[in-house]
């Protein structure tokens, strides 16, 4: 079965500091992988995707991932955080087999950053 | 392009009621997607429509939830009679084609009191 772990439900860190939100997956086949960011009463925000292409991919307000299949890791990785970027993040698997296009969420990771 | 639509944005109803959730995704895309996160818990797939066609509907808790999606333009979902557990935010999603991504709604906050 597919699953999607986010190891950390809070994280917090210091503006200009790195950010580090971990994500690791389980999938039988090579699964298509997301970040999305959820502001407050926002929709859900796409910052990135990993579709079988280059494993290090870039997104959006200088966010980006690298897909791991030795360690079935995705994390997302910004190099100094802005008040801006608090909010909540979710990392997301579509699985290979299928055609429905049906994600599977983590929990999601709350991103708090301080002044 | 407009965004995904849904509407209302909150709802409060008491247990027994019906509502009705309304969800307008982007013009032209087929592709149309419920989700819903229950307080505390992730974000868990609902049903996927093609066009008006229902694609998937494992996710649908029980019976007396009903989507329908008529004309494949906007897609409703029903939740008749309501029940406690029901409460929660109701996201709807569309897409072209799912490797461009998917469009996420703001979300409805359902209450049921």
């Amino acid at each position: 079965a597919q699953s999607v772990t986010q190891l950390d439900s809070h994280v917090s860190v210091s503006e200009g500091t790195p950010v580090l939100l971990r994500c690791n997956y389980s999938s039988s086949y090579s699964p298509s992988l997301f970040w999305y960011v959820q502001h407050p009463n926002k929709g859900l925000q796409l910052l990135l995707k990993y579709t079988s292409a280059a494993t290090l991919v870039k997104g959006i307000n200088g966010f980006e991932a690298e897909f791991k299949k030795s360690e079935t890791s995705f994390h997302l990785t910004k190099p100094s955080a802005h008040m801006s970027d608090a909010a909540e993040y979710f990392c997301v698997v579509r699985p290979a087999s299928g055609n429905t296009g049906k994600l599977i969420f983590g929990q999601g990771t709350t991103l708090q950053v301080k002044p | 392009e407009a965004g995904v639509t849904q509407f209302p944005s909150h709802s409060v109803i008491e247990k027994g009621q019906t509502v009705t959730l309304r969800c307008d995704p982007i013009s032209g895309h087929d592709n149309l997607y419920w989700y819903r996160r229950v307080m505390g818990k992730e974000i868990k797939f609902l049903l996927h429509f093609v066009k008006e066609s229902k694609q998937d509907e494992s996710g649908m808790p029980n019976n007396r939830f009903l989507a329908e999606r008529t004309g494949g333009t906007y897609s409703t979902l029903k939740v008749q009679p309501a029940e406690l557990e029901d409460s929660g935010v109701y996201f709807c999603a569309s897409s072209q084609d799912w490797s461009y991504g998917y469009t996420f709604g703001s979300g409805t906050r359902l209450t049921v009191v």
